[in-house]
């Protein structure tokens, strides 16, 4: 079953401006992980935030965790070209080892 | 990706016959995944491994099954094609300190007529 829900499904927005993500989760989890996919291509992994953690950073990514809420942000601040692509979260509960993704937002970067 | 390759990347196939997907790993990894992704879905457990020959279910089992004979490779099959199971099928492998690292493969495109 679908653990992530990913809001909004498509957004897309100047060069320069920010963009922010966000995934709706419904059980406890270990840790929540960002991946980008670019069109057609495989799956890379952008950061993991622990249920401990309440914020985290790397580069122009700038990740967020409320568990009270169960959701998450992304945040791309400056956004070029090159950060169009879907991206999704997945969520590792601890059990059956597995990550649970969401359907993914579609970020589309207009020059 | 670095330590995991797919094969083949590209497959198409005709219905009702049997296919076989693999993934190798050179990271020694306990964990081994086959997920398939489709419009509109995140990705979706298919089976996984937790060990040389150690395997279950994931949600969308149904007409496909595993082997992992080793350590480095887990094979998908789908026992007799068909049109829905035209996916893009991705293997992920995971370790790392406390088995929070993911690696996925570039995936396989398969197409089922």
């Amino acid at each position: 079953s679908q653990q992530g829900e990913e809001d909004p499904q498509a957004l897309s927005i100047q060069e320069g401006e920010n963009a922010t993500m966000n995934c709706s989760y419904k059980t406890s989890i270990n840790n929540l992980q960002w991946y980008r996919q670019n069109s057609g291509r495989g799956l890379v992994h952008l950061i993991l935030i622990r249920s401990n953690e309440r914020e985290k950073h790397s580069g122009r990514l700038r990740v967020t965790l409320d568990t009270s809420k169960k959701s998450s942000s992304l945040l791309i601040t400056a956004s070029r070209a090159a950060d169009t692509a879907s991206y999704f979260c997945a969520t590792d509960e601890g059990s059956n080892y597995q990550l649970i993704w969401g359907a993914g937002t579609k970020l589309i970067i207009k020059p | 990706d670095a330590g995991i390759t797919q094969s083949p990347r590209h497959k198409v196939t005709e219905t009702g016959t049997p296919v076989t997907l693999r993934c190798h790993q050179t990271e020694n990894h306990r964990y081994m995944y086959w997920y398939r992704q489709d419009p509109g879905h995140g990705l979706r457990l298919i089976h996984y491994s937790y060990g040389v020959k150690d395997t279950d279910k994931g949600e969308v089992s149904d007409g496909y099954s595993v082997s992992r004979s080793k350590t480095e490779d887990f094979l998908l099959t789908l026992e007799s094609a068909t049109s829905s199971q035209t996916s893009v099928y991705f293997c992920a492998i995971r370790g790392g300190r406390a088995n929070y690292l993911w690696t996925f493969g570039s995936g396989t495109r398969l197409t089922v007529v």
